[in-house]
């Protein structure tokens, strides 16, 4: 069964530090993969996806994401962290009869 | 320009009570889910509609009934509340390759 492991349940970096969330999926097949973000109270929007091709995904916010096969990864990275991006980051994999297999979620903390 | 819309945002619930939290949406998609939200545990499929006239459970479904009224709307149903049941309640819709839409969602509380 498809799951996604989400290693890290807090980060807390520094305003203007880089990132990089942690991502390790399992999936038989060429996964479809996902990083949403959710603010608090609010719901979940789609930061970006990988299909196929290129590796490197580009997504909003400046966010961009790296798949790698050998090892089951897809991590999520910003260079430059604002107190904006202050939310809850969660990868997924997409699973049988277009469904998503979330992780357990990390939570991201900026600080001044 | 709504896309998902749920009823009610917040709920309190009595053990053994029962309610219904509603879901529509507006972008004529196919198959909706619901999903919990428990700390730490992510998302969780409940249930999910992939086309009108169609349910099946996912991961989570005890405790829970769902009913696809029509292609706009997908309830999920509690029919005697427990308090492992306190959690926020998530509906999503898509189209096909996995573009969902989620709701604002429900913050339900069983005491």
């Amino acid at each position: 069964a498809q799951s996604v492991t989400q290693p890290d349940i807090h980060i807390t970096v520094s305003e203007g530090a880089s990132l990089e969330l942690r991502c390790n999926y399992s999936y038989g097949a060429t996964p479809y993969l996902f990083w949403y973000v959710q603010s608090p109270g609010q719901g979940l929007q789609l930061l970006l996806k990988y299909f196929s091709g290129d590796t490197l995904v580009q997504g909003i916010k400046g966010f961009e994401a790296e798949f790698k096969r050998s090892q089951s990864s897809f991590n999520l990275r910003k260079p430059s962290v604002h107190w904006s991006d202050a939310a809850e980051y969660f990868c997924a994999v997409g699973a049988n009869g277009n469904k998503l297999v979330f992780g357990a979620g990390t939570i991201l903390r900026v600080k001044s | 320009n709504a896309g998902v819309t749920q009823t009610p945002k917040f709920q309190v619930l009595k053990t053994g009570q029962s309610m219904t939290l509603q879901c529509a949406q507006d972008m004529n998609h196919n198959s909706m889910y619901w999903y919990r939200q428990d700390p730490g545990m992510g998302l969780r499929l409940i249930y999910y509609s992939a086309s009108e006239g169609t349910t099946d459970k996912g991961e989570v479904p005890n405790g829970y009934n769902v009913s696809r009224l029509n292609k706009r709307e997908f309830s999920l149903r509690l029919e005697s509340a427990a308090p492992s049941q306190t959690s926020v309640y998530f509906c999503a819709s898509s189209v096909t390759n996995y573009g969902y839409t989620f709701g604002s969602g429900t913050r339900l509380t069983v005491v």
